[in-house]
C-alpha cells in the first residue's frame, strides 16, 4: 500500500529537549515536504526537498532542521524545541514537484511544555 | 511569497451546492490545487488547475482564472461526509515552495 508514515503520532516533551519526527514514503517520490498546521493558519510549509541531499526552506523554517540522505526518508529535527512549536505536523510527498498531488502522512501532534 | 484568501466558514444543507472561492497574490504562478481535510486528519488531494477553465471530477469541480488570480472549488449534491475543511494551494513559478490558504470549514446540515 502506498503511504507516508510519520512517527511518533503524538509526543509531549519539554523545552530544549532535542527531538526528531521521522517520515518515510514507499512510493519512490522525489519531492518531500514538512508542514505545520495551527488553528486559523492553515498548512505552512517548513522545509521541502526536491531530491536526495537537496533541501530548501519553506515559509516557516526557523527552529527546524531536515535532512534527506535517502530518497524515502525525510526526518524533521527540532534541536531545541520551544512552546511556540507546539503544533500538528504533516509530512507529504509527491512524484517530482510540489504542485503535483501531495500524499500526506497521518500527522504528528507535538506538545512542547 | 504567496498570499491566498478563502472564506473561513460555509454552511449548507444536504443536496445543496457550495462554492469556495480562493484569490491569490503571487510573484509567479504555476497552478492551483485543492485539498480536503476531515477533523485534523491527513489532507487529501482533490484537484489541480494549471490552465484557465473548469475541471470536473464527479461531484467536485474546480475553476481557475489566471488573469483574475482567482479560482473556486464547487461541491455539488452535498452529502454529510463532505463536512470538512478545504484548502487551496499554489506553487510559485520561481521555486518549489507550496503555499496553502487558511482553509474553509464546510458544515453540511441535514
Amino acid at each position: 500500500e502506498a503511504q507516508v508514515t510519520q512517527n511518533p503520532r503524538y509526543l509531549i516533551t519539554v523545552t530544549g529537549k532535542k527531538l526528531t519526527v521521522t517520515c518515510s514514503q514507499n512510493m519512490n517520490h522525489e519531492y518531500m515536504s514538512w508542514y505545520r498546521q495551527d488553528p486559523g493558519l492553515g498548512l505552512r510549509q517548513i522545509y521541502y526537498s526536491m531530491n536526495v541531499e537537496v533541501t530548501d526552506k519553506g515559509d516557516v523554517p526557523e527552529g527546524y532542521k531536515v535532512s534527506r540522505k535517502e530518497k524515502r526518508n525525510f526526518p524533521l529535527i527540532l534541536e531545541s524545541p520551544s512552546p511556540n512549536q507546539t503544533s500538528l505536523y504533516f509530512c507529504a510527498s509527491s512524484p517530482d514537484r510540489g504542485d503535483q498531488p501531495q500524499h500526506f502522512g497521518d500527522g504528528t501532534r507535538l506538545s512542547i511544555l | 511569497g504567496q498570499s491566498l484568501e478563502q472564506p473561513s466558514e460555509v454552511t449548507a444543507v444536504e443536496g445543496a451546492i457550495v462554492q469556495i472561492n480562493c484569490t491569490y497574490q503571487t510573484s509567479g504562478f504555476y497552478g492551483l490545487s485543492w485539498y480536503q481535510q476531515h477533523d485534523g486528519g491527513a489532507p487529501t488531494f482533490l484537484s489541480y488547475n494549471a490552465l484557465d477553465g473548469l475541471e470536473e471530477t464527479g461531484r467536485f469541480s474546480s475553476f481557475l482564472s489566471r488573469s483574475d488570480s482567482y479560482g473556486y472549488l464547487l461541491l455539488q449534491e452535498l452529502q454529510m461526509k463532505d463536512s470538512a475543511s478545504y484548502f487551496c494551494a499554489v506553487r510559485d513559478e520561481g521555486d518549489y515552495k507550496l503555499s496553502f490558504g487558511a482553509g474553509t470549514t464546510v458544515t453540511v446540515r441535514a
